[in-house]
């Protein structure tokens, strides 16, 4: 079974320093996506980055960037220069090579506050 | 280019009624999956549309259902109403491809109270 596991629930980071967000998964599929999905207090979920499992480089998206383990089965999020903005939930995600293309596995989520 | 909508965005029903949940997809887009959002249980994958057929479901019970219009709409149904269900129902709309990102668009949700 598929299984994304990120351990914090909530995360404080000064503004303008950088933040790891930690994500392992678990799969027994040989090709499956990463995602990483931010959902304000408005309740809309809003995409960030994707990595491949076949990717080489590590997935990068302005001040986003995906460090992927494939070895350790894990995919960290690193968000450079936090921003008050940044002040949201985290969800990792994964679909599966055997999962259809609208079925994404979640993570139960990280809180991040980013303090002035 | 306008995003996904969902509508309502926030209601109350009680016990044993039925509510129907609207989502329009990005133009385009062939595909919609609808979530369920709780605090106890995080986010649950409910069922996906694609060109107008089921093609993939989650473990919820058969009074969630759905379906997928020609124009690509969507609406999920969920019948016989038990407090359990109240949660925030998320829509996402992707193009549906079956190689790379495919990623998914979420609407900004549908909120749902049972009393």
């Amino acid at each position: 079974a598929q299984k994304i596991t990120q351990t914090q629930p909530g995360m404080f980071v000064q503004e303008k320093e950088a933040v790891t967000l930690d994500c392992t998964y678990d799969t027994s599929d040989q090709s499956y996506g990463l995602f990483w999905y931010k959902q304000p207090s408005s309740g809309e979920m809003i995409f960030l980055i994707y990595q491949g499992s076949y990717d080489e480089q590590n997935a990068t998206e302005g001040r986003y960037s995906l460090n992927f383990q494939k070895a350790r089965k894990s995919a960290n999020l690193v968000i450079s220069a936090s921003q008050l903005g940044d002040s949201a939930m985290y969800f990792c995600a994964m679909r599966g090579s055997s999962s259809n293309t609208g079925k994404l596995i979640f993570g139960q989520g990280t809180t991040l506050q980013v303090k002035p | 280019k306008a995003g996904v909508t969902q509508t309502p965005r926030y209601l109350i029903k009680t016990r044993g009624q039925q509510v129907t949940l609207s989502c329009s997809p990005i133009s385009g887009h062939r595909s919609v999956s609808w979530y369920q959002q709780t605090p106890g249980q995080g986010l649950q994958f409910l069922f996906e549309y694609f060109s107008e057929t089921q093609r993939n479901k989650g473990n919820f019970p058969g009074r969630f259902s759905g379906r997928q219009f020609s124009n690509s709409r969507s609406e999920m149904n969920v019948s016989t109403l038990e407090l359990g269900d109240s949660a925030l129902y998320l829509c996402a709309s992707s193009a549906g491809h079956e190689t790379g990102a495919n990623v998914l668009t979420f609407g900004a949700g549908s909120r749902l109270t049972v009393l």
